[in-house]
This record gives structure tokens, C-alpha cells and sequence, in this order.
């Protein structure tokens, strides 16, 4: 079972470029999170989704943009990268009953 | 607004000890409780304890919910140098909510 697939795993990006960074699962899950993680901080919630055609925002949201047009796949777009942005991000995905399932992590640096 | 606390925030352990950590927390209508282990990539799932099951075991590793307190521990005996991670504790409200909480984390570190 794949579970949560994230892509890429490292990325680097200047300061003012956009790129997308991609979340599949093969679970069925309903729910579906992106997490930031920095140093002393924990896990912070960026946005989330309840089900395909359904998105909202968490903790941190500005910056990000998310999508889910399939229960599927959970796309999150970076629209002009800041030095602030570099972090280690996290999809995961549940049901209602369960915990989360987390993806391996995108460590993004921006330069 | 709901939290969770974590304490210690950080451990350091001779191989052979147990060791105890701490999650307290205060979230609307809780539902359950959760305990991640995250080595260097991300956090696995080790145990939910719920109302109708305040207490798991996993081998070495053991948790137990105490809903009177608004707590959990989560205890290791024997500890290995593997058992070196940061521990998340992490509560899930019901209110309507898929959502969880996550606490700062326990890092702990086992030395041989």
C-alpha cells in the first residue's frame, strides 16, 4: 500500500517563484491536511480539506493556496516563495475514526 | 481554543531506563487521544486511546488516558538507543472536527 505519497522530497527555490508540491493517497480518505514543521514551533496547520470540492484554511495559510478537485490528491501551491517559507511540510490524511497518516515530508529551502 | 502541552520538552536517557512523558490537554468535546514517533522523516502512528480504551501496550511502549486529569503518559521501559525520536501527543475534538491538535513534542534522546 503506497498510503501517502508526497513529491518532491527536497526543493530549492528562489525568493519570488511559485511551485506546487503534490500529495496523493490511496486510502480513501475523506480528510486531507498540509502541516508546516519549524524548529521549536510543532506542527502548524496550513489548510485543509473535508472532501473533494471542499478546502479551508488553518493555522498559517497566507502564501498558500490548496485544491482538491479529487478525494484523492491534495496539490499545495506556494505562490511567491519567501525566505519564511523554508520548512519541512507534511500531508496527511484520515478518516473520521482514525489518526493520521502522514506523507514523508518536502524539506523546501528558499534562497 | 484548544491545546495541547507536552512536557519535558526534552529527555536525555541512559539505554536500560524507563522513562515517562507527558500530554495534557484542553480541546472541545475530545474525542481522542494520539501518540506519534517521529525519527528524522515523519510521524508514525503508535497509539489512540478514546473512552473506551484509556489504556494500549505495544511492547516496551505503554499509554494511558486519564480523562479525568485531561492527560496521558506514555511510558518506555528498557529504552533502546532506537527509541531516540521526537514524541508527538496530539487530541482530536468532536466537535465536527477531523482536526487534531498537536502538541510541541518531547524529544528524547538514549544514550548507549
Amino acid at each position: 500500500n503506497a498510503g501517502v505519497t508526497q513529491t518532491p522530497k527536497f526543493q530549492v527555490l528562489k525568493t519570488g517563484q511559485s511551485m506546487t508540491l503534490q500529495c496523493a493517497q490511496d486510502m480513501n480518505h475523506e480528510y486531507m491536511s498540509w502541516y508546516r514543521q519549524d524548529p521549536g514551533m510543532g506542527l502548524r496547520l496550513i489548510h485543509y480539506s473535508v472532501g473533494a470540492g471542499i478546502t479551508d484554511q488553518g493555522e498559517v495559510p497566507n502564501g498558500y493556496n490548496v485544491s482538491r478537485s479529487t478525494t484523492e490528491d491534495f496539490p499545495l501551491r506556494l505562490l511567491s516563495a519567501a525566505p519564511s517559507q523554508t520548512s519541512v511540510y507534511f500531508c496527511a490524511s484520515s478518516t473520521w475514526d482514525s489518526g493520521y497518516t502522514f506523507g514523508s515530508g518536502t524539506r523546501l529551502t528558499v534562497v | 481554543e484548544d491545546k495541547v502541552v507536552q512536557s519535558p520538552l526534552s529527555l536525555v536517557v541512559h539505554e536500560g531506563d524507563t522513562v515517562t512523558l507527558n500530554c495534557s490537554y484542553e480541546v472541545t468535546n475530545f474525542r481522542s487521544l494520539l501518540w506519534y514517533k517521529q525519527e528524522k522523516k515523519a510521524p508514525t502512528f503508535l497509539f489512540m486511546l478514546t473512552s473506551s480504551g484509556i489504556e494500549k501496550k505495544s511492547g516496551r511502549l505503554s499509554s494511558i488516558l486519564d480523562k479525568k486529569e485531561l492527560s496521558s503518559i506514555l511510558n518506555i521501559t528498557a529504552t533502546q538507543t532506537g527509541d531516540s525520536a521526537i514524541y508527538l501527543c496530539a487530541a482530536k475534538s468532536g466537535a465536527g472536527s477531523y482536526q487534531l491538535t498537536f502538541g510541541k513534542g518531547t524529544k528524547l534522546s538514549v544514550i548507549p
